[in-house]
């Protein structure tokens, strides 16, 4: 079966300060990978996608980068947060591109001071 | 740019009580899907509706897709406690990207 791990799952980091968030999934091949940022308990903002190692699609121009270095690990960074940054960050995969079904992650609590 | 718009935000109701969640938007969707979060955690999907007027049933919960593909609706007879969380819906629009709605939060009281 199909797992995917996102770590870690809670992070207090000073206004400046860089960020790697990783996700890893585990039991499937090529999979589309994707982080999404939810303000607040709310709706899912879609920040960036990849279809494969080293193609990245971003959706929002923002202070964050994305990095698919191997096929099953994508990573979210930044090299100086913002307050603004602060949120719960969630990585999802899915098998195709047709927007089927997203697995997410336990997500990630960022707060930035 | 493809809107998904949910009604209500907030829901509190007693145990036992029915309910209904609306996701309404001025778009056609290929497929819509719904999907549960509680607190510190990712969504879970509950179901996928690609066909309009579909209607899909899992146990109390009651899942539809409009006639056009353009809305859906989430009906839970009997609430229970359990049933306490975050419902989103999401569309598959232009690009098959998902555009999801900002969630209804369900509280149910015992």
């Amino acid at each position: 079966s199909q797992t995917i791990h996102q770590w870690p799952a809670t992070l207090v980091q000073p206004v400046g300060s860089p960020l790697s968030l990783e996700c890893t999934v585990e039991g499937t091949s090529n999979p589309n990978l994707y982080w999404y940022r939810q303000a607040a308990g709310r709706g899912l903002q879609l920040l960036f996608y990849s279809v494969g190692i080293g193609q990245i699609s971003s959706e929002v121009p923002q202070n964050l980068s994305a990095s698919r270095p191997q096929d099953r690990q994508f990573i979210l960074s930044s090299k100086k947060l913002l307050l603004s940054d602060s949120g719960f960050y969630l990585c999802a995969w899915s098998w195709d591109s047709r927007a089927n079904v997203l697995t997410f992650g336990a997500g990630s609590r960022l707060t930035v001071l | 740019t493809q809107l998904l718009e949910q009604s209500p935000q907030f829901l509190s109701i007693q145990e036992g009580e029915n309910l209904t969640v609306y996701c309404n938007s001025s778009s056609v969707f290929s497929s819509l899907q719904w999907y549960r979060q509680e607190p510190g955690e990712g969504p879970v999907l509950l179901v996928t509706v690609v066909t309009g007027g579909e209607v899909k049933k899992l146990k109390r919960l009651t899942f539809q897709f409009g006639d056009a593909r353009k809305d859906s609706s989430l009906h839970i007879t009997a609430a229970q406690p359990g049933d306490t969380g975050l419902y989103l819906c999401a569309g598959a629009g232009y690009g098959n990207k998902l555009v999801f709605g900002a969630g209804t939060i369900l509280r149910v009281k015992s």
